[in-house]
C-alpha cells in the first residue's frame, strides 16, 4: 500500500537551534516529492520540489534532500517565523495521477 | 508560482441550507482541480478530483449527492455543500496543477461552520 509518513508529528526548537524533518514513503511510480508550509487557518504554501534521489533545494534557512525512501527538510537557525506545520506529499502515476500527503509535522519555534 | 483564489475564506450558515464554495485559478488553466478537507490538527483529506467539463471522481466515504462539484471552464471549480450539518463544519481547501512540473498550488481555503 502507498504510504507518506512524517516525524515527528510535533517539534518545538529554541531560535537558532537547527534540526530536521522528515518524510518517508513507501509507493511505487513515484514522480516526485513535494513540501509545503501551512500556517494555521490558511492552505498550503508551495515550498519544494524534488524528483530524484540526491537532489538537493534550498530557500532561505530551509534545505530539502531526497533519496529513495525519505526525504529531509532541515532548518537551520530556524526563528519563530518559521513557526508552521511542514506538509510532505508525493506524486505517484498508477494509472492516473494520485497525490498522497504525509500527517504533517507541527514545528514551534521559541523566542 | 500559480496562484489559487478561494472564496469565500469563511461562512458561517444555518443547518439545512446549501452553501456553496469557489475555486480559481488566477494565471493558469487548470483543467483537473482536486478538493481536500481538513480536521483540525490532521493532514489533508482528498475528497474529489474535479475534471473540466465531466463528472467529478469522489473518494471512497464522500457523498456525491452531499458534496456536489462543478468544474464548467479551465478556471473554476465550484464545491456545494448542500443540506449542510454541524458535522460538515470544516476547513475545505482546492488546489490545481500549476504546470508541467507537478506541483500542486493551493487555495487559501475556506472555514465552513454550519449552525
Amino acid at each position: 500500500e502507498d504510504q507518506v509518513t512524517q516525524s515527528p508529528e510535533a517539534l518545538r526548537l529554541q531560535e537558532g537551534e537547527s534540526s530536521s524533518l522528515n518524510c518517508s514513503y513507501t509507493v511505487s511510480g513515484l514522480r516526485g516529492l513535494f513540501w509545503y508550509r501551512q500556517d494555521p487557518g490558511k492552505g498550503p504554501e508551495f515550498l519544494f520540489t524534488l524528483y530524484s534521489a540526491g537532489e538537493e533545494k534550498e530557500k532561505e534557512r530551509l534545505k530539502a534532500t531526497l533519496t529513495k525512501k525519505e526525504s529531509f527538510l532541515h532548518i537551520t537557525a530556524p526563528k519563530p517565523e518559521d513557526s508552521a506545520t511542514y506538509l510532505c506529499a508525493v506524486l505517484i502515476t498508477s494509472g492516473t495521477y494520485k497525490y498522497i500527503f504525509g500527517t504533517g509535522t507541527r514545528l514551534k519555534v521559541l523566542a | 508560482g500559480a496562484v489559487v483564489s478561494q472564496h469565500p475564506s469563511w461562512v458561517i450558515c444555518k443547518s439545512g441550507t446549501s452553501v456553496k464554495i469557489e475555486c480559481r485559478s488566477l494565471d493558469f488553466q487548470a483543467t483537473t482541480m482536486f478538493w481536500y478537507r481538513q480536521f483540525p490538527k490532521q493532514s489533508l483529506m482528498l475528497m474529489a478530483t474535479s475534471n473540466e467539463g465531466s463528472k467529478a471522481t469522489y473518494e471512497q466515504g464522500v457523498e456525491k449527492d452531499k458534496f456536489l462539484i462543478n468544474h464548467a471552464s479551465l478556471t473554476l471549480s465550484t464545491l456545494t455543500v448542500t443540506s449542510a450539518h454541524p458535522e460538515d463544519s470544516s476547513f475545505y481547501i482546492c488546489s490545481a496543477h500549476g504546470g508541467a512540473t507537478g506541483e500542486l498550488f493551493f487555495g487559501e481555503g475556506s472555514r465552513l461552520t454550519v449552525l
